[in-house]
């Protein structure tokens, strides 16, 4: 079972912040929070990580909550290029194999 | 710097036939994921190879197997097919990084259709 849930679809205009919301209630100390999205059954294409710590990078913000049980994925300005579906993924630590297990995912509608 | 290759693009076969599918890993990257992706579904992770043992296996039958080879390039090879194995096949590579971080790179998978 994935160790993650998110909404199963949600709609945003063109031009505003998208804000995607992920539940990792049962995250272990050492796993990070991994977002990725996949557009139109092409390969999963990475956005961010993170551990504790708020994260920007040229796609996207994360936010991790100081309890670390949930998250949230910021695009800033969306457009329609990103509509897709994102995954939440927690993952790693210190030792095994950093299997991603994933869910169904936020199916995100940018509208014009 | 080359990201993550597969090849075929797309495939047909019957049942009960067997298929190869390959994976060239990003550069640098000694670590490849095989995950099994059914329509409207998540991926689902099939196994892991890290530096060509494998590292790792989902809840999948022994007719899914693999190779990594020296060069840190795979195979997923799949015996008897059957008309549910129809779906996209997802390459990912990594490498293990500092601090338990290994974000995966993924392919841009190749299609079995079984008939």
């Amino acid at each position: 079972d994935a160790k993650t849930t998110q909404p199963p679809s949600m709609d945003c205009a063109e031009g505003r912040a998208a804000n995607l919301p992920c539940n990792h209630s049962t995250i272990s100390g050492n796993e990070y929070v991994y977002w990725y999205r996949q557009i139109h059954s092409q390969g999963p294409q990475y956005i961010i990580h993170g551990l504790k710590n708020n994260e920007t990078n040229e796609m996207a913000s994360l936010i991790i909550t100081e309890d670390r049980k949930s998250s949230t994925l910021i695009l800033p300005h969306a457009t329609l290029r990103d509509t897709a579906v994102y995954y939440c993924i927690v993952s790693g630590g210190t030792s095994g194999t950093y299997k991603y297990i994933f869910g169904t995912g936020t199916r995100l509608k940018v509208l014009a | 710097e080359t990201g993550v290759t597969q090849s075929p693009t797309h495939l047909i076969k019957t049942r009960g036939q067997q298929v190869t599918l390959r994976c060239s890993s990003q550069s640098g990257h000694n670590t490849v994921s095989w995950y099994q992706q059914a329509l409207g579904q998540g991926p689902q992770f099939i196994f892991q190879y890290y530096r060509e043992e494998e590292n790792g296996r989902g809840n999948f039958p022994p007719r899914f197997s693999g190779l990594q080879f020296p060069n840190y390039s795979s195979e997923l090879n799949v015996n008897a097919l059957e008309l549910d194995d129809s779906a996209l096949y997802l390459c990912a590579s990594s490498s293990p990084g500092l601090a338990g971080v290994e974000t995966q790179y993924f392919g841009p998978g190749t299609r079995l259709l079984v008939l």
